[in-house]
């Protein structure tokens, strides 16, 4: 267990609907970054915040897709509209910004399905 | 896209042998992470690198960077069947900031070791 939670762990949905992610980071962590990993890949960024901005977001984040993180400690991960295509793990890092490359440590995943 | 490639990307040895994955990657970087992932879960993290060295240790795991090869080992020594995961190598890109945000991760290496 890193300290880094993520809920659901699974979610299975029908295309056209709607899901959201949350993710609860280390709590003095004030970097968050989400990752996406499709079977038999490794994961691949979509977007990271610093405290409540959000700094940087991914070509792989479409108009679909939306991240929060109010206040600066927990984050959501929205799906609108869900396509077959966004069937992969959704995983969720925080790390402690001090310097120049800090490490970052992973919650279990979201994995969804859609049907 | 991904940067790191590892290699090979399937390793399956006894019980007690050593385990070598290498990874390459293209761009200059701040450092190099090794992470593992056991089926369908989270990544756990084992150790990072920094472009300015050459060689780390931590227990039964030795990492080498050899930042002119763009290219780095992972050794697992004395294996157990509990090593048995996916072995991920992911980069922090460097920028002309200094300092890139995100890990960019190779396919993986998925290492059986059979008891």
């Amino acid at each position: 267990d890193t300290g880094v939670s993520q809920d659901p762990r699974h979610k299975i949905t029908k295309r056209g609907q709607n899901v959201t992610f949350r993710c609860d980071p280390i709590s003095e962590h004030n970097r968050l970054y989400w990752y996406r990993q499709t079977l038999g890949q490794g994961p691949e960024f979509l977007t990271y915040f610093q405290n409540e901005a959000q700094l940087e977001k991914s070509r792989l984040l479409s108009d679909r897709f939306s991240a929060e993180r109010p206040k600066g400690s927990f984050s959501t991960l929205e799906i609108q509209r869900t396509e077959q295509g966004d069937s992969a793990m959704y995983l969720c890092a925080s790390s402690l910004k001090r310097g120049k490359g800090d490490t970052q440590y992973f919650g279990p995943g979201t994995r969804l399905t859609v049907l | 896209s991904q940067q790191g490639e590892e290699d090979p990307q399937a390793l399956s040895i006894q019980e007690g042998e050593n385990a070598t994955m290498n990874c390459s990657y293209k761009t200059s970087i701040n450092n190099l992470q090794w992470y593992r992932q056991n089926s369908g879960r989270g990544l756990v993290h084992l150790i990072l690198i920094r472009s300015n060295e050459r060689e780390k240790h931590s227990g039964r795991l030795r990492v080498t960077l050899d930042t002119s090869k763009k290219s780095s080992s992972l050794l697992i020594t004395a294996s157990r069947a509990a090593d048995t995961a996916s072995y991920f190598c992911a980069t922090d890109p460097s920028t002309s900031q200094g300092g890139s945000e995100k890990l960019v991760f190779g396919k993986g290496t998925k290492l059986t070791v059979n008891p």
